[in-house]
């Protein structure tokens, strides 16, 4: 079953704007990861928050996570053209005895769009 | 793409054939992970194998069969029982057991587009 829903489907944005996706989940997560897809090709880890971390960075990338609201956000900052791609969060679950044996629940992705 | 390489990038497979989908990794990673990519829709994990010769049904495992006789090997064979297996493959593996802040990140193969004739 898919757990993370991504909200927007799609996003367009100019170059220079930031861009804030968003994802919600359903049931209890060990951690939730932000992947990213160029078309045709395979997905590449962005980032990583724990279930007790409430924001992260890494470069341009901002990732926050509310497990009250089982919400996490990605903002983008300063875009560019490279960044158009589609963008999927995956929570892992936590399964019975309180691991998430690695399994990740991927949503339907949010398609970024950045015009130069 | 990292150290996951997937074969063949394009396959083609007829009526009532089954086909086999290569992925081998070299990143020494116990998990290795099948999903399954449908146009404009997120990934479904099909089967996954935390150890060798162990794996587990994932959510849509009907019609698709899993090996996992080497650390570094996991193939997909989508069998005939599959009746709409045109999508994107992708395979992945993940650091298991007391890997590290990150072990649970998977690293992702560039993928296998099936199509049937």
């Amino acid at each position: 079953s898919q757990q993370g829903e991504e909200d927007p489907q799609a996003l367009s944005i100019q170059e220079g704007e930031n861009a804030t996706m968003n994802c919600s989940y359903k049931t209890s997560i060990n951690n939730l990861q932000w992947y990213r897809q160029n078309s045709g090709r395979g997905l590449v880890h962005l980032i990583l928050i724990r279930s007790n971390e409430r924001e992260k960075h890494s470069g341009r990338l901002r990732v926050t996570l509310d497990t009250s609201k089982k919400s996490s956000s990605l903002l983008i900052t300063a875009s560019r053209a490279a960044d158009t791609a589609s963008y999927f969060c995956a929570p892992a679950l936590i399964y019975a005895g309180g691991t998430s044996y690695g399994k990740l629940t991927f949503g339907q992705g949010t398609i970024l769009t950045v015009h130069p | 793409d990292g150290g996951i390489t997937q074969s063949p990038k394009y396959l083609f497979r007829k009526e009532g054939q089954n086909v086999t989908l290569s992925c081998e990794q070299n990143l020494n990673h116990d998990a290795m992970y099948w999903y399954r990519q449908d146009p404009g829709q997120g990934l479904r994990l099909i089967y996954y194998s935390q150890i060798v010769n162990d794996f587990q049904k994932g959510d849509i495992a009907e019609g698709y069969s899993v090996s996992r006789e080497k650390k570094e090997s996991f193939p997909l064979t989508v069998t005939s029982a599959q009746k709409n297996p045109t999508a994107f493959y992708l395979c992945a593996s993940s650091m298991n057991g007391a890997g590290g802040l990150h072990k649970e990140t998977q690293y992702f193969g560039p993928g296998t587009r099936l199509l049937v004739l």
